[in-house]
């Protein structure tokens, strides 16, 4: 158990739908990431937050938001759903600001979007 | 862009052999790299990393060797057991800063099955 709490774990709604993820990170941690991970893609990292405040971006779509509150828990909103977006997201946490190699993940929200 | 890539899709060896994971990144720039481990059902693990100054790191029943003139790493697994079977993903990033957001790049992984 890597300390990082996703949900839900299993998410199907259908397209132009809005979605919202959420991640409890490890306790202590302040920074969260996350990730989007499809068979074709791999990995991609989406957006990082750290104590709240929006630090880096990655391959994020304009579709979709997240939002880091003051107990450091984080989600990741995606709107107007297409059959596209169906992936594993994975939600990460680190405790020290200036690596991220100490990232733990979580075990991911599996979307479906039909 | 920045990519990260490997070799094999997958790759299958005996329990006890050891294994070796080949990953090719076409950035210069990137100073680190990191290998996750991820298991069915599981998020990725962090296995080992290494910075750019460095060629070769050890971990417990794991080796990292980098090859900055070809751009290539390698995950190597000692002796490998029946828990090793995943997918093995490297990434790659730059720019350290003071508050760790550097954005890695991801590769598409490698499935490592152990045969008994």
């Amino acid at each position: 158990d890597s300390g990082v709490t996703q949900t839900p774990k299993h998410l199907i709604t259908a397209t132009g739908q809005r979605v919202t993820l959420r991640c409890s990170p490890r306790s202590g941690d302040l920074s969260v990431y996350w990730y989007q991970q499809s068979l074709d893609q791999g990995l991609q990292f989406l957006i990082q937050y750290y104590n709240g405040e929006e630090r880096a971006k990655g391959n994020i779509l304009e579709r979709f938001s997240a939002q880091q509150f003051p107990d450091l828990h984080s989600e990741l909103n995606l709107s107007s759903l297409e059959l596209g977006d169906s992936a594993l997201y994975f939600c990460a946490s680190s405790a020290a600001p200036n690596r991220d190699t100490e990232a733990f993940f979580g075990q991911g929200t599996r979307l479906t979007v039909v | 862009g920045e990519s990260v890539g490997l070799h094999l899709p997958t790759l299958s060896v005996q329990e006890g052999d050891n294994s070796i994971i080949n990953c090719a990144y076409s950035n210069s720039a990137s100073d680190y790299f990191i290998w996750y481990k991820q298991e069915s059902g599981k998020g990725p693990q962090f296995i080992i990393d290494i910075r750019s100054n460095m060629d070769k790191r050890q971990g417990q029943r794991v080796t990292v060797l980098l090859n900055k003139t070809v751009k290539h790493l390698s995950l190597q697994i000692a002796a490998t057991q029946p828990g090793d079977s995943a997918v093995y993903f490297c990434a790659g990033g730059r720019g350290v800063s003071n508050f760790g957001n550097e954005k890695l790049t991801f590769g598409t992984g490698t499935r490592l099955t152990i045969i008994p």
